[in-house]
């Protein structure tokens, strides 16, 4: 099993919709959870953190953590075209931070 | 956050030959890293960089191929050696600032002939 794990997509969501991505992790001992955005060409850009189980809103952006489940989300709200892009997720262990492949998010206008 | 600089931010090279990666942070941090996302691949991490110690490499990846200098908490430099078109990727300095966050430097664009 990955360490990391995200569907890569494609993900189509039309504008102004929730746009939902979701992550996986297999090392229960993770203690920080990531969402990075990365446009094509651009080096990662890291969006939100989240420690602790339940909701973590920050203005659109919600990232949800269930550590018993061993998983995250990050949710879009009213989704731009300038959302487009790869949202990676990553997680940290033996304080490194480690990366799952990315989703790609389309927004449609 | 922190302000990352890399040079060159591309450079295409033959193969044998080897390239220095440069990495600049304008505050002072314990730890740095090194990552290379390969065309369409996500993040993969080579090694963490302390100074004044050995740089700690991840599986698959040693110091012979990458050697890594960390002389000051503000620099690094990663040499990619001998190198083949499978070192053709984007290289990518990293820092952690307390109390969140990792961030990235613009990469490098490696192009391997």
């Amino acid at each position: 099993q990955k360490e990391v794990e995200q569907n890569s997509g494609p993900l189509s969501v039309p504008e102004g919709a929730i746009a939902s991505l979701n992550c996986t992790y297999s090392d229960r001992g993770s203690q920080s959870f990531f969402w990075y955005r990365q446009y094509s060409g651009k080096s990662p850009e890291l969006i939100m953190s989240i420690y602790s189980n339940g909701d973590k809103e920050d203005g659109r952006f919600t990232a949800q953590l269930n550590k018993a489940s061993q998983y995250v989300s990050l949710l879009i709200r009213d989704s731009q075209p300038s959302d487009s892009a790869t949202y990676l997720c990553a997680v940290n262990r033996d304080d490194k931070i480690i990366f799952g492949k990315g989703t790609r998010l389309h927004i449609l206008p | 956050s922190a302000v990352i600089s890399q040079k060159p931010s591309r450079d295409i090279c033959q193969r044998g030959t080897s390239l220095t990666i440069q990495c600049q942070v304008d505050s002072q941090v314990t730890m740095m890293f090194w990552y290379r996302q390969q065309p369409g691949q996500s993040l993969t991490l080579i090694a963490t960089a302390n100074q004044g110690s050995e740089a700690t490499y991840e599986s698959g990846f040693v110091i012979d191929k990458f050697p890594i200098s960390r002389p000051n908490l503000t620099f690094s430099t990663l040499t990619v050696s001998n190198m083949s078109p499978e070192d053709s990727s984007i290289y990518l300095c990293s820092v952690v600032t307390p109390p969140v966050g990792q961030y990235f430097g613009p990469g490098t664009r490696l192009t391997v002939t």
